[in-house]
């Protein structure tokens, strides 16, 4: 799993804390995506950015924001969450936006908010 | 609307018996359809995708998924399973004209020894 990295794997964060999340990739891909996976059901779809401009906001809400400095980092800066954003958090990547390109993932952060 | 479907929650199968794992779906225009594959504490794996062609479709560890227009389904299925194929299936589907994805809800699968 070196193509795409994520830290911290596990966070454990208050409602009044500010976190951010990290994903990496060395893959040299223009497309970056973060989901959030929550138990039992499908994976949601948060944000996408292509060439470092967000292209997709899957209405998020704002104590989510996401930043793409570069098109190798991005980061999901968190702020005054809820118990219910628990979650598993995955960033992936692909070559660009086209349709016919596989995602390649990392290793998630698991995130929980006390 | 668009979705993914994955009717089984859990399939369970002997080691060294064929397995197939169930997926339709429902998108407008051509589909672009992709499986994914997550063993325990890591990401999704890509595993193999259709995007035209031939409706069998070859991918990862003896991977394969058919295609079958008329059904709207891309199940997909394994001759042969090992125990180490036990983990969490994602079947998925383009939506738009862009590359987002659209989930099932997963299905995992249990290959006893």
């Amino acid at each position: 799993e070196t193509g795409v990295t994520q830290t911290p794997r596990h966070l454990v964060m208050g409602m009044t804390n500010k976190k951010s999340l990290k994903c990496e990739q060395h893959l040299g891909h223009n497309a970056m995506y973060w989901y959030k996976q929550s138990a039992k059901k499908p994976l949601e779809l948060m944000f996408v950015y292509s060439l470092e401009e967000r292209v997709e906001n899957n209405s998020v809400p704002s104590r989510f924001s996401p930043e793409c400095p570069n098109s190798s980092h991005l980061f999901l800066h968190l702020h005054t969450l809820q118990p219910e954003d628990s979650a598993l958090y995955l960033c992936a990547s692909s070559q660009d936006q086209g349709v016919n390109n596989e995602q390649f993932f990392g290793p998630g952060t698991r995130l929980t908010v006390l | 609307a668009q979705s993914v479907a994955q009717p089984e929650d859990q399939v369970n199968v002997a080691e060294g018996n064929p397995l197939t794992v169930k997926c339709t779906y429902s998108v407008s225009g051509n589909p672009y359809l992709f499986w994914y594959v997550q063993y325990p504490n890591r990401g999704l794996q890509f595993l193999l995708k259709y995007i035209t062609g031939d409706n069998l479709v070859k991918g990862s560890y003896g991977f394969e998924a058919e295609f079958n227009k008329s059904q709207t389904s891309f199940h997909l299925k394994k001759p042969s399973a090992l125990v180490s194929d036990s983990a969490l299936y994602f079947c998925a589907a383009v939506s738009g004209g862009y590359n987002k994805l659209i989930f099932g809800a997963g299905t995992r699968l249990a290959v006893h020894p």
